[in-house]
């Protein structure tokens, strides 16, 4: 069966420092995926998409950046925190074969920027 | 940006009672999903209505979709403590190059009071 996982679960970081998050799928080949923040009682923000390695789309811009080294790895990074990005940060993934696809998430991240 | 909105953003019912949740979208889409969030987690997919489908039944869940109006809702019966959470819609659409995005709303937040 497929499993994601997403750490570390809780995070407090003084601003200007480096911020690295992963996430890993196991249990499927070629998933699309996926990083969303979470506002503190707002919806989900999506940041950025995956089809494939070495393939990112950003949808807001901002000081966070994600890379995909491996079919099944997704990372979220920052060189330099703000304020602002404190927030509670999901990865998840998709089948990318059918339209009808579910997605799967991980279990978030707290990051809070002091 | 969003392309759901779920209305009402908060809702309080008795045990026992019915929920209604109501979902807006603004452009076409492949499929429409509903999520549910306990807080402080992860999402979790409850169901999945497709673009050609107008309603769909899981246990106490009920959805309905009206394309031409580009809105769903999602009703849970007889509800209970445990249905406490956030309900959110997921919009389906194709994002190029064969992959599909999901789009989230900013939730309705339920409350059952026992």
């Amino acid at each position: 069966s497929q499993t994601i996982h997403q750490w570390p679960a809780t995070l407090v970081q003084p601003v200007g420092s480096p911020l690295s998050l992963e996430c890993t799928v196991e249990g499927t080949s070629n998933p699309n995926l996926y990083w969303y923040r979470q506002a503190a009682g707002r919806g989900l923000q999506l940041l950025f998409y995956s089809v494939g390695i070495g393939q990112i789309s950003s949808e807001v811009p901002q000081n966070l950046s994600a890379s995909r080294p491996q079919d099944r790895q997704f990372i979220l990074s920052s060189k330099k925190l703000l304020l602002s990005d404190s927030g509670f940060y999901l990865c998840a993934w998709s089948g990318s074969l059918y339209v009808d696809t579910e997605a799967f998430f991980g279990q978030g991240t707290r990051l809070t920027v002091v | 940006s969003q392309q759901g909105e779920e209305d009402p953003q908060a809702l309080s019912i008795q045990e026992g009672e019915n929920a209604t949740m109501n979902c807006s979208y603004k452009t076409s889409i492949n499929n429409l999903q509903w999520y549910r969030q306990n807080s402080g987690r992860g999402l979790v997919h409850l169901i999945l209505i497709r673009s050609n489908e107008r309603e769909k039944h899981s246990g106490r869940l009920r959805v309905t979709l009206d394309t031409s109006k580009k809105s769903s809702s999602l009703l849970i019966t007889a509800s209970r403590a445990a249905d406490t959470a956030s309900y959110f819609c997921a919009t389906s659409v194709g994002s190029g190059a064969g992959s599909y995005q999901l789009t989230f709303g900013k939730g309705t937040k339920l409350s059952v009071i026992p």
